[in-house]
């Protein structure tokens, strides 16, 4: 699976937009881009994915560039309960389902 | 639904002791995985099982560590003996696919191990 390079940490005021970048620039075409947060003392947990297009869901929107080498997670309007760890993770739709988890991203969200 | 459930939650014991924790995945979930992650990193699998057949064991210490997923249901992962730098959270997941297009693993809250 192709290797992601993320922020160590970012911080966000609450309500405001918070912008995750992550780059993934050896990634090929049959790999995902997933990500996963994890809060503090519980295990992660996963927020959405995509191939190439752009997707949205309750919690978060995915925005991949059209060469497929970086993507940012958009979380609208972030909450003091988006305060944890982000993970980007490249998997490839064939694989077993093994997740290669990184450093990740400490996003801090402020009152 | 009910999540994938982990026992203890806390456990300490001193170098060379053994130690055992139990995982039950989400009801129907063929695909089950244990996690380590040790303080400030994120989870490492450890072993991938696919019903009751391992898939994956590649990172599994096999001579201190062993897994088992009996009638392809709950799992135990036993470290024997252990060692200071297996310290850390136990994280067991499961997932209903284990690979295709997308899936999402279900992670549980995780067992925190101090080795002393």
């Amino acid at each position: 699976d192709a290797k992601t390079t993320q922020p160590t940490s970012m911080d966000c005021a609450e309500g405001r937009a918070a912008n995750l970048p992550c780059n993934h620039s050896t990634i090929s075409g049959n790999e995902y881009v997933y990500w996963y947060r994890q809060i503090h003392s519980q295990g992660p947990q996963y927020i959405i994915h995509g191939l190439k297009n752009n997707e949205t869901n309750e919690m978060a929107s995915l925005i991949i560039t059209e060469d497929r080498k970086s993507s940012t997670l958009i979380l609208p309007h972030a909450t003091l309960r988006d305060t944890a760890v982000y993970y980007c993770i490249v998997r490839a739709g064939t694989s077993y389902g093994k997740l290669t988890f990184g450093q990740g991203t400490i996003l801090t969200v402020h009152p | 639904e009910a999540g994938v459930a982990q026992s203890p939650r806390y456990k300490i014991i001193e170098k060379r002791q053994s130690v055992a924790f139990w995982c039950n995945p989400i009801s129907g979930h063929a695909t089950l995985y244990w996690y380590q992650q040790i303080l400030g990193q994120g989870p490492k699998l450890l072993i991938q099982f696919q019903n009751n057949g391992v898939v994956d064991d590649s990172q599994l210490p096999k001579d201190r560590f062993s897994a088992e997923r009996l009638k392809g249901v709950d799992s135990t992962l036993k470290i024997q003996p252990a060692k200071l730098e297996d310290s850390a959270v136990y994280l067991c997941a499961s997932s209903s696919l284990a690979g295709g297009d997308s899936y999402e693993q279900y992670f549980g809250p995780g067992t925190r191990l101090t080795v002393t």
